[in-house]
């Protein structure tokens, strides 16, 4: 089974300045996906960023970027020039491409952008 | 644009009642999905369907039913709530290239 952990309960960044949230997960396949999901008060799962496993090119949307590491199963997302309509909970995901109805998610990180 | 429509929104419960969350979606995925959310534990899978007539337990089915006779709709009946069902529930819709969530219920069970 799959695995997903994110050790960062909670985190603060002032507005403008660059944060990251880590992700590591476990699993034995070598075909997957992996999302950053943020789920702001309005309670909606918004999908921030995607990874292929089979690329070594890290992600990238506007503000957001990953740094995949591979190897060392980790999937850090990198807020810059953060602004106060980033704050929310953050979940890392992970999907086998054999099976792609089993989201298998972290526990979340609640990011708070202050001013 | 629909994607999935997820209702209701809010639901209180007595324990022992059943209820039905409906979760209808408009895009021709073939699979669907329902996930539980609760404090520092993150989304849960409940039940998946890869498609009309198959579904298939996940992390936490106990307590719960799910049919898939269409496409378009998922839904998940709880048979006999207890206090320990009292969480927020998404539906969800995907395919090879992403997910779609529905907007979520909280449900409370007293």
């Amino acid at each position: 089974a799959q695995t997903v952990t994110q050790s960062q309960p909670e985190m603060s960044v002032q507005e403008a300045e660059t944060v990251t949230l880590s992700c590591t997960y476990d699993t034995s396949e070598s075909n997957y996906y992996l999302f950053w999901y943020k789920q702001p008060p309005s309670r909606q799962m918004i999908l921030v960023i995607r990874q292929e496993a089979y690329k070594q090119q890290n992600a990238t949307e506007n503000r957001f970027s990953v740094n995949f590491q591979k190897a060392a199963k980790s999937f850090s997302l990198k807020i810059s020039d953060s602004q106060l309509g980033d704050t929310a909970m953050y979940f890392c995901a992970f999907v086998n491409t054999g099976t792609a109805s089993k989201l298998t998610f972290g526990t979340g990180t609640r990011l708070q952008v202050t001013l | 644009n629909a994607g999935v429509t997820q209702t209701p929104k809010f639901q209180v419960l007595k324990t022992g009642q059943s209820m039905t969350l409906q979760c209808a979606q408009d895009m021709n995925h073939e699979y669907m999905s329902w996930y539980r959310q609760d404090p520092g534990m993150g989304l849960r899978l409940i039940h998946y369907s890869v498609g009309a007539g198959i579904t298939d337990q996940g992390e936490v089915p106990n307590g719960y039913n799910v049919s898939r006779s269409t496409t378009e709709d998922f839904p998940l009946r709880l048979l006999s709530a207890a206090p320990s069902q009292t969480s927020v529930y998404f539906c969800a819709s995907s395919n090879i290239y992403g997910y779609t969530f529905g907007s979520g219920t909280r449900l409370t069970v007293v």
